[in-house]
């Protein structure tokens, strides 16, 4: 199983929307609704900030959405707030307890 | 609240082999599947190992597959992973994780591995 690909980097000012794309194959991302994104500062273990594609745990902000078309997902990152700088990774299950990670895209807080 | 704590990192020499354990709390233990990812200094986040609640079914990546061995205690609420043959490339901070349908929805602090003569 190879990683799924995102942007290494993307960027943008408080108060504006950033979007990180997640691409793998039918075998991952396109064949099941289970895409999870996970946020991680320095020094720390990743966070659960969106699951089933587009559902959001309880406590993380509505700013948070996801979505998915064919093999490609989505995290959107609205109202960009300082906080939000941290690696985000994609995740897939793709198959019986088996999980594919995204690359790891850096957001930057202008 | 759901804890995952682990333990039994540290320095290891190449072809050494170590344990990790994962202690768990705060939900019923033994009804859910769990799992290891580890992340390499500076890299992105690996899942490794999964196993499921009871323990019946355990799954490898390819790159640890006959070296790593996941089990559990659900008697103990603990979650372990059998590092043979350690390589440098072992060298990782590794992470326990509860898996709810699809998902790895807690995550341990982790705990560092390194691999060095």
């Amino acid at each position: 199983q190879s990683a799924l690909t995102q942007p290494r980097s993307v960027s943008g000012s408080p108060g504006q929307s950033v979007t990180i794309s997640c691409t793998g194959t039918s075998s991952d991302v396109g064949g099941y609704t289970y895409v999870s994104w996970y946020q991680q500062h320095p020094g720390k273990a990743p966070k659960l900030m969106i699951y089933d594609v587009t559902k959001r745990p309880s406590g993380v902000p509505d700013r948070f959405s996801g979505s998915k078309s064919g093999n490609t997902a989505s995290l959107t990152i609205s109202g960009l707030q300082a906080e939000d700088e941290a690696d985000y990774y994609c995740c897939s299950y793709a198959g019986t307890y088996f999980y594919v990670f995204g690359i790891g895209t850096k957001v930057t807080v202008l | 609240e759901v804890q995952l704590l682990e333990s039994g990192g540290g320095l290891g020499q190449p072809g050494e082999s170590l344990r990790l354990s994962c202690a768990a709390s705060g939900f019923t233990f033994s009804s859910y599947a769990m799992g290891w990812v580890r992340q390499a200094p500076g890299e992105g986040l690996e899942w490794i190992s999964s196993i499921s609640g009871g323990g019946g079914v355990t799954l490898y990546a390819d790159s640890v597959k006959g070296r790593f061995t996941i089990s559990r205690d659900d008697s103990k609420n603990t979650l372990h992973l059998q590092i043979n043959s350690l390589r440098a490339d072992d060298t990782a901070a590794y992470y326990c994780a509860k898996a709810n349908s699809g998902r790895l929805e807690n995550w341990g602090q982790g705990i560092l591995v390194t691999v060095s003569s």
